[in-house]
Order: C-alpha cells, then structure tokens, then sequence
C-alpha cells in the first residue's frame, strides 16, 4: 500500500515564476491539505481540499490556489514567487476530516 | 493562530535512556496527534490521541493527555541513535468545523550512541 507521494522532490524556480506542485493521497483516502514549513518552523497550513472543492483555507495570499481531481489528488500552484516562498511544501491526506492526517516526503522549492 | 508549543525546544540524551516531550495548547480539542520529522523530510505519523482519553501506547512510545491542563505528553523509552529526528505534536485549530493541523517548532531530539 503506497503512502502518499508527491512530485517534484526538489524545484528551483527564480522570482516572478509559477510552480506546480503534485500530491497523491494514500490509498483511500479522500482528503488532501497542503502545509508550508520553512527552514526550523513547523508546517504551516495552506488549505484543504475535499470532493474536489477547498474545504478550509490557511493565512495565505490568493498566489497560492490548489486543485483536486476525481481520483483525489492535488495539485498546489504558486504564482510570481518570491524569495520568501522557498520551504518544504508538503501533502497530507486523510478521510473525513479530523482523523489521522498521513503526510508525503516533501517538495523542496528554493526561489532565487 | 498556533495551538500547539512543545516543549523543550532542545533535547539530548545517551542512547538507551528515555525522553520526554511537552505539548501545551490553548483551547479545547477533539484529538492530537504526534509526529516525528528527520531532518528535512516528511513527517512521520506517531500516535493521535482522543479528548476521552488520558494515555495511549505504540510500542516504545506513550502518549498521555491532560485536557484540563491542556497538555500531552510523549515518552520515548529505551531510546535508540535512530529516534534522533524533531518532534511535533499537532492538534487542530480551534475554529469551529476546522481540519487544519496547528504545529509549534516542534522539539530537536538528539540521541547519542
């Protein structure tokens, strides 16, 4: 049974650019939240998908928009990047809403 | 805003002694869950720990819960060189219907060999 999984494991974009991330839920599950952790912090929470609609919303600008599609995977866009959007981009999933939260491995996107 | 802050921020131990983490959190919750994060990568799921309950165990790890103080705990017993990773305890955001995860710094476990 594959955990969840996410792609790219590593990005570099430069200011200004767009970045697509991928995240595809355990098996089962049907939820999707994406969190940012910069460098020595804690994941900070973006937003969460359900029934391909977002569900909750974390302090986030509008560049950051997300997506999730019938076979419940997701996708978390980032438009004009700034040097401060570089962190560890990572996926959870679960069922429902406040049962165990699985996370992925992790995108590193570094923005110079 | 955050809810979770573990306690301490810093931890080091010789291999084979055992470990404690603190949690305080500010306002009532359903659950809480624990996880382990090795440098830069995923965190790993522990434990998730309901409000009717005071203490829950996974092999080497236990898991205690003090709603009225609203505090947990995480012990590691027996602690081995691999256990060396961050710790975070996670409960949700206090806003009504919320499914957000809420994370403080989380505390830096080094065992040493």
């Amino acid at each position: 049974d594959a955990g969840v999984t996410q792609s790219p494991t590593h990005l570099i974009k430069t200011r200004g650019q767009q970045v697509t991330l991928r995240c595809s839920p355990k098996s089962g599950h049907d939820t999707v939240s994406w969190y940012q952790q910069a460098l020595g912090q804690g994941p900070q929470f973006i937003f969460q998908y359900y029934e391909e609609e977002e569900r909750q919303r974390g302090n986030f600008p509008d560049r950051f928009s997300g997506h999730q599609f019938p076979n419940y995977s997701s996708e978390l866009n980032v438009n004009a990047l700034l040097l401060g959007d570089s962190a560890l981009y990572l996926c959870a999933s679960t069922w429902g809403g406040l049962n165990e939260q699985f996370f992925g491995p992790g995108t590193r996107l570094t923005v110079l | 805003s955050q809810q979770g802050e573990e306690d301490p921020q810093a931890l080091s131990i010789q291999e084979g002694e055992n470990a404690t983490m603190n949690c305080s959190y500010k306002t009532s919750i359903n659950n809480l869950q624990w996880y382990r994060q090795n440098s830069g990568r995923g965190l790993v799921h522990l434990i998730l720990i309901r409000s009717n309950e005071r203490e829950k165990h996974s092999g080497r790890l236990r898991v205690t819960l003090d709603t009225s103080k609203k505090s947990s705990s995480l012990l590691i017993t027996a602690s081995r060189a691999a256990d060396t990773a961050s710790y975070f305890c996670a409960p949700p955001y206090s806003g009504a219907g919320s499914y957000q995860l809420t994370f403080g710094k989380g505390t830096k476990l080094s065992v040493i060999p």
